[in-house]
């Protein structure tokens, strides 16, 4: 099975603008999961996706924003960028959601440059 | 305080050597991960536990409900264990139920 892909793989944009990144989950997989990486605070959950239903979310600005859609391919939408929003953006895709244990795989991630 | 603790933070190591780096959190949880990233950012699931022990390979990960410990033992260590591992806990409380917890990381260094 093809692994998950995240499109683009880099980006740079311009404070104040606003950017979509693409996560395509494995495929049978009907979860998926954003997470923000930065040197400072390190790994961090932005929300997870179920079945098109946003499942849980991490504490972030409303800025940070995504959706499901039906063939579980996701988005991720960040307006009004900061610098601060510079980052290594991961999805992780896995067949169940929920509180009950469960396996994720990673995606490469889109490093976005914010300047 | 962080709700995962990971230590060391850093590790340098002569090729060889037997290697543990651990993990403690301070919520409840349903399970926990040991993840390995490489230089360019992927990310690798090693484990997922919820009680006792695994073993991977050269990896083995042992986890303590009660102490709420976790550590990753690299037995004959190489370097292309070289990468950051990051323990991360599910968590099974309130608001955050569900959601991955990281710790910071341990940057694994081992040299030929």
């Amino acid at each position: 099975k093809a692994g998950v892909t995240q499109t683009p793989r880099y980006l740079i944009k311009t404070r104040g603008q606003q950017v979509t990144l693409s996560c395509s989950p494995i495929s049978g997989h009907r979860s998926v999961s954003w997470y923000q990486q930065t040197p400072g605070q390190g790994l961090q959950f932005l929300f997870e996706y179920f079945s098109e239903t946003q499942r849980n979310k991490g504490n972030f600005p409303g800025r940070f924003s995504g959706r499901q859609f039906s063939n579980s391919r996701s988005e991720m939408n960040v307006s009004t960028l900061e610098l601060g929003d510079s980052a290594l953006y991961l999805c992780a895709s896995s067949p169940l959601a929920g509180g009950a244990p469960y396996e994720q795989y990673f995606g490469p991630g889109t490093r976005l440059t914010v300047t | 305080k962080n709700e995962v603790e990971q230590s060391p933070q850093n590790l340098t190591a002569q090729e060889g050597e037997f290697i543990t780096i651990n993990c403690s959190y301070s919520v409840g949880i349903s399970a926990l991960h040991w993840l390995q990233q490489h230089p360019g950012g992927g990310i690798v699931s090693l484990f997922m536990l919820s009680s006792g022990k695994k073993k991977h390979g050269r990896l083995i990960a042992t986890i303590n409900i009660q102490e709420k410990h976790s550590s990753l033992h690299i037995t004959a260590s190489h370097p292309r264990d070289s990468a950051v591992y990051i323990c991360a806990v599910r968590s099974n409380y309130g608001g955050s139920q569900g959601n991955l917890i990281f710790g910071k990381g341990t940057k694994l260094s081992v040299k030929p």
